[in-house]
């Protein structure tokens, strides 16, 4: 089984340059997540999408923008790339039941993008 | 209002234990815990549950103080596979979504 898959593993941008971060499921999962990490920091949360057709922002939304295509696929976009967006992306996905947050979070690999 | 974990980093040798606090600001459903090995994704270990019952995984468990907000991770006997950064998580604000703490940096030396 695949899981969570990310693509691009890697990528360098230049400042103002835009890009779309992929993510995609196959877990038949309800939520999705983007978050950062930064070195030194936790995973800090972008956006998420809570169920198909839905997104909200996160700690850290700023700069971003998501769209949740469809189950399995949720994108996170940079517009206008800045330095201060250096970072490591993880996409992660679950199927809450009920209230709360009762099941795993599943992470991508990650993506790695720096910007000059 | 993410959580808040200590202490920020551990040293351990091969068999010893070491404790991770977790406490939040806000009553809380769940609280979950993740290891995340160096240049890795982030691995599920484990999740309590309100009213739930205290967790084990191998020789690493945790408990939950609904009433304080906190949870605590025990590992017991440390080996080296262990060393890695330990994060808890727990509900945001609407109680949909995740958030984690800074990060405990465990390391285990023979």
């Amino acid at each position: 089984n695949a899981g969570v898959t990310q693509t691009p593993k890697f990528q360098v941008l230049k400042t103002g340059q835009s890009m779309t971060l992929q993510c995609a499921q196959d877990m038949n999962h309800n939520s999705m997540y983007w978050y950062r990490q930064d070195p030194g920091m936790g995973l800090r949360l972008i956006y998420y999408s809570a169920s198909e057709g839905t997104t909200d922002k996160g700690e850290v939304p700023n700069g971003y923008n998501v769209s949740r295509l469809n189950k399995r696929e949720f994108s996170l976009r940079l517009e206008s790339a800045a330095p201060s967006q250096t970072s490591v992306y993880f996409c992660a996905s679950s199927s809450p039941k009920l209230g709360g947050i009762n099941s795993p979070l599943h992470f991508g690999n990650g993506t790695r993008l720096t910007v000059t | 209002q993410q959580p808040v974990q200590s202490p920020q980093a551990v040293i351990l040798r091969e068999g010893e234990d070491a404790v991770i606090n977790c406490s939040s600001s806000k009553a809380l459903y769940s609280v979950h815990w993740y290891r995340q090995k160096h240049g890795e994704a982030p691995v599920f270990l484990m999740i309590l549950l309100k009213g739930g019952e205290q967790k084990g995984h191998e020789k690493i468990s945790a408990s939950f103080n609904e009433k304080k907000q906190q949870s605590s991770l025990y590992l017991t006997a440390s080996q080296l596979s262990y060393s890695g950064t330990y994060f808890c998580g727990t509900e945001g604000p609407n109680n949909n979504d995740m958030r984690f703490g800074a990060g405990t940096r465990l390391t285990v030396k023979p």
